[in-house]
């Protein structure tokens, strides 16, 4: 079976740091660019950061560049976002996704079912 | 503000079709390939389109898909009530050098 798995989520102080993971199987995970997309809640989707396949290139929306940063370990199928200077605005489900190719993060295929950050004092 | 625009909602009896605009411009929808989600209440968003028109394995062919300079539109035909969902459409925005996603059209079957 196909799946993502997401943990890390949890409540956060503005202007802490929290790390979401989000781990991978019954596919290739080393083949396809890999995601983040969040959700408000009763909001819309809210693109947020991408990575290659290869973990060369990785790329960030506006509003956490800079806060936010994306790796991954293909030896463990291993996707991870580091987010500091957390602002209330952050608050939201953080998806993972991976896209439709190796370098393709414009359309995501598979989804995890999502991990929740508040962002609250 | 969504990059993408979109309706809020849109309706339809059940049986008949339904048509969800996206419009953008020429450093996203113009130049790149548009997605298509469904996301279902309380549950993860889920690809319906790729590519402008490409539906993944196991989605039925009453989705599609197509594109025109810088709008793109989904089409449900033989409407059912499973259906009902929040549509979103995405995109990448070479400006932005991210992608993008619109507000998201919810769909209600009369």
């Amino acid at each position: 079976e196909v799946k993502l798995l997401e943990s890390g989520g949890g409540l956060v102080q503005p202007g802490g740091s929290l790390r979401l993971s989000c781990g991978g199987s019954g596919f290739t995970f080393r083949y396809y660019a890999m995601g983040w997309v969040r959700q408000a809640p009763g909001k819309g989707l809210d693109w947020v950061s991408a990575i290659t396949n290869d973990g060369a290139t990785s790329y960030y929306g506006a509003s956490v560049k800079g806060r936010f940063t994306i790796s991954r370990d293909n030896s463990e199928n291993t996707l991870t976002l580091h987010m500091a200077s957390l602002r209330v605005e952050d608050t939201a489900m953080y998806y993972c996704a991976a896209g439709v190719g190796a370098t393709r993060s414009d359309a995501f295929d598979i989804w995890g079912q999502g991990t929740l950050v508040t962002v609250s004092s | 503000q969504a990059v993408l625009t979109q309706a809020p909602s849109v309706s339809a009896a059940a049986g008949q079709k339904v048509s969800i605009s996206c419009s953008g411009s020429s450093s996203n929808i113009g130049n790149h390939f548009v997605s298509w989600y469904q996301q279902l209440p309380g549950t993860a968003p889920k690809l319906l389109i790729y590519d402008n028109k490409k539906r993944p394995s196991g989605i039925p062919n009453r989705f599609s898909g197509s594109k025109s300079g810088t709008s793109a539109t989904l089409d449900i035909t033989g409407l059912q009530s499973g259906d009902e969902a929040d549509y979103y459409c995405g995109a990448w925005d070479s400006s932005l050098s991210a992608g993008v996603f619109g507000g998201g059209t919810k769909v209600t079957v009369l």
